[in-house]
């Protein structure tokens, strides 16, 4: 079945560098993707979303890459800060069913 | 501001208990979702609806129900709650179908 999953459940980072989290998904038909932060007690935030029709697409500090021949995209966070520390959820549209989501990788940023 | 609220926040109740979580959003969405999370499992969905009157079963719908007779609340209703539903709720909703969906901030439930 559709699935989308996240490449390492945990992620350090020293503060200022660059942080990349990964997700692979399997629906080849998935046209629309969302990265999602939750915080510690909190519910998930959006963050940035991307379509097929696209490559990349950029916010403030983050960028999502989509690679659709391996089905695969990214979060960059540029200049990681101790804020950025959290969970981070991709999701995808599964055919007419809600979003389903990856089991989330967690960011810790080290000062 | 529109938002999505979530009542209680916090609840601990008895094994074989009914428990009924609220959530209302005034953002005028036709679509809300019920997600339970537990640690190793992400956010999984319990049931959906898109629109008043509509609900749908999601991936871990049993032992659950929900009833949707407007636009605003989706309550979510455990008939008898059981160990294994302790758990964090979250309810969500969205404008539309394959759009991003807004999460309300948890309920968190312990059922002893």
């Amino acid at each position: 079945g559709e699935s989308v999953g996240l490449h390492l459940p945990t992620l350090s980072v020293q503060e200022g560098d660059n942080s990349i989290i990964n997700c692979a998904y399997s629906n080849s038909a998935s046209d629309y993707f969302i990265w999602y932060k939750q915080e510690s007690g909190k519910g998930p935030q959006f963050i940035i979303d991307i379509r097929s029709n696209m490559d990349k697409r950029q916010g403030q500090r983050v960028t999502v890459l989509l690679n659709k021949t391996v089905k695969h995209l990214s979060l960059q966070i540029a200049a990681t800060q101790p804020g950025d520390s959290a969970v981070y959820f991709c999701a995808a549209p599964s055919g007419n069913t809600p979003l389903v989501f990856g089991k989330g990788t967690r960011l810790s940023v080290i000062a | 501001d529109a938002e999505i609220t979530q009542s209680p926040r916090h609840k601990i109740t008895e094994t074989g208990r009914q428990v009924t979580l609220a959530c209302h959003q005034t953002w005028n969405h036709n679509n809300m979702f019920w997600y339970r999370q537990d640690l190793g499992h992400g956010l999984r969905l319990i049931h959906y609806s898109y629109g008043v009157q509509d609900t749908n079963k999601g991936e871990v719908s049993d032992g659950y129900s929900v009833s949707r007779s407007n636009t605003e609340d989706l309550p979510l209703t455990l008939e008898s709650a059981a160990s294994s539903q302790t758990s964090v709720y979250f309810c969500a909703s969205s404008p539309v179908s394959g759009n991003t969906i807004y999460f309300g901030e948890g309920s968190w439930l312990t059922v002893v």
